[in-house]
């Protein structure tokens, strides 16, 4: 079973756009990561953010999570060509055995 | 630094073959995980271990074992490899268990016919 699920599935956007995407999950978390994984690649860890904490940025990267929505959203500012990738959610629960359980993902198109 | 290595990084297996994909991490971690990954299906776990010594069952464990040669090394054997078997496998680590983002290898590409 997933936990978290990200919504859209997909999403198509003009270079220099913004690109954001959401992540809704079940149960309480101890911390939600966000990866990304270009084409025929591994994932890598982009952001982790504990559920004490409610908006963490990396560079172009801003992550927020709402614990009593059980969501949270990435966000892509000033997106470039190189951001073409498929982005993970992934939720790290107690209830789960704090193994980490990854969302089915959103791929995103940035159009030059 | 090579971070998570993993061999081969294709292979081809007839039904009932049996193989084991190799790997291996140069960053002093102690926890080391294999999952899979189906399309549209996003990364399912299939086997961990915890800490150097230990290994539990992830949430699609059945047709694979594993085994923890050491600290850096982390196997996964396919015994009688089925088609269902066909897929991406990817080898990750971290630094503990409980609360560290994970490093992932390049993955291996497998075909089960």
């Amino acid at each position: 079973s997933q936990q978290g699920e990200e919504d859209p599935q997909a999403l198509s956007i003009q270079e220099g756009e913004n690109a954001t995407m959401n992540c809704s999950y079940k149960t309480s978390i101890n911390n939600l990561q966000w990866y990304r994984q270009n084409s025929g690649r591994g994932l890598v860890h982009l952001i982790l953010i504990r559920s004490n904490e409610r908006e963490k940025h990396s560079g172009r990267l801003r992550v927020t999570l709402d614990t009593s929505k059980k969501s949270s959203s990435l966000l892509i500012t000033a997106s470039r060509a190189a951001d073409t990738a498929s982005y993970f959610c992934a939720t790290d629960a107690t209830a789960a055995g704090n193994k980490l359980t990854f969302g089915g993902g959103t791929r995103v198109l940035v159009k030059p | 630094n090579a971070g998570v290595t993993q061999t081969p990084k294709f292979q081809v297996l007839k039904t009932g073959q049996s193989m084991t994909l190799q790997c291996a991490q140069d960053m002093n971690h102690n926890s080391m995980y294999w999952y899979r990954q189906d399309p549209g299906m996003g990364l399912r776990l299939i086997y961990y271990s915890a800490s150097e010594g230990t290994t539990d069952k992830g949430e699609v464990p059945n047709g694979y074992n594993v085994s923890r040669l050491n600290k850096r090394e982390f196997s996964l054997r396919l015994e009688s490899a089925a088609p269902s078997q066909t897929s991406v496998y990817f080898c990750a680590s971290s630094m503990a268990f409980v609360g560290y983002e994970q490093y992932f290898g390049p993955g291996t590409r497998l075909t089960v016919t």
